[in-house]
């Protein structure tokens, strides 16, 4: 029962433009959401946040929105930059209970 | 301030055995959890472990066990190994065990069941 749906495996983006990297939810009860960069032999490393309460956050040059009626999130990467190269998860939880991870967008930034 | 670390990196291990990992929090954290990550997956949430107690589970068997210590470092026990087992195995702690955001990650154990 996948709960968290990222639906692209892979995304190709050129240096300096928009990454837009999407996630989709069907629990309802979901309240927090958060974006993991990986890269290779390493452990995901958190990225940003958002609460239900808002529909918008942003730092620095990542931004996630949030479109609770589609239980939708995206997150935008203006400008991408090489070192944006990785694979990102997005994750949501309920209050108290645990995460649930998406299957990872693998991003490419060509220089 | 080392963070979160994990031991041993790579694991070979054939069906029935069982297995231990390990994982040491990042300094000032007493919370840990443990994910499984197969491949192609996004990782999967086993337990988690706060004032040595399992506070939390997922939707994993009991073949899956864990402990932690005083220090608050944590063990993952595997009983009963099986091909499904192979999976990069994380570990992530935490301040408090409902702290949202501020979940760190070791480099995770990867298991490969023969």
């Amino acid at each position: 029962d996948q709960q968290v749906k990222q639906n692209s495996p892979s995304l190709s983006v050129q240096e300096g433009r928009i990454s837009i990297l999407n996630c989709d939810y069907t629990n309802s009860m979901f309240d927090y959401f958060l974006w993991y960069k990986k890269y290779p032999a390493e452990g995901p490393t958190f990225l940003i946040s958002i609460s239900s309460i808002k529909d918008k956050n942003e730092d620095g040059r990542f931004t996630v929105f949030l479109n609770k009626s589609a239980k939708h999130l995206s997150l935008h990467i203006v400008p991408s930059q090489p070192g944006d190269s990785a694979v990102y998860f997005c994750a949501a939880s309920a209050v108290g209970n645990q995460f649930y991870f998406g299957t990872g967008t693998s991003l490419t930034v060509i220089p | 301030d080392a963070g979160v670390t994990q031991s041993p990196t790579h694991l070979i291990k054939t069906r029935g055995q069982q297995v231990t990992l390990r994982c040491s929090p990042k300094s000032g954290h007493d919370t840990v959890s443990w994910y499984q990550q197969a491949l192609g997956q996004g990782p999967q949430f086993i337990f988690q472990y706060y004032e040595e107690e399992e506070r939390q589970r997922g939707n994993f068997p009991d073949r899956f066990s864990g402990h932690q210590f005083p220090n608050y470092s944590s063990e993952l026990n595997v009983n009963a190994l099986l091909l499904g087992d192979s999976a990069l195995y994380l570990c992530a702690s935490s301040p408090a065990p409902q702290t949202r955001k501020t979940q760190y990650f070791g480099p995770g154990t990867r298991l490969l069941v023969l």
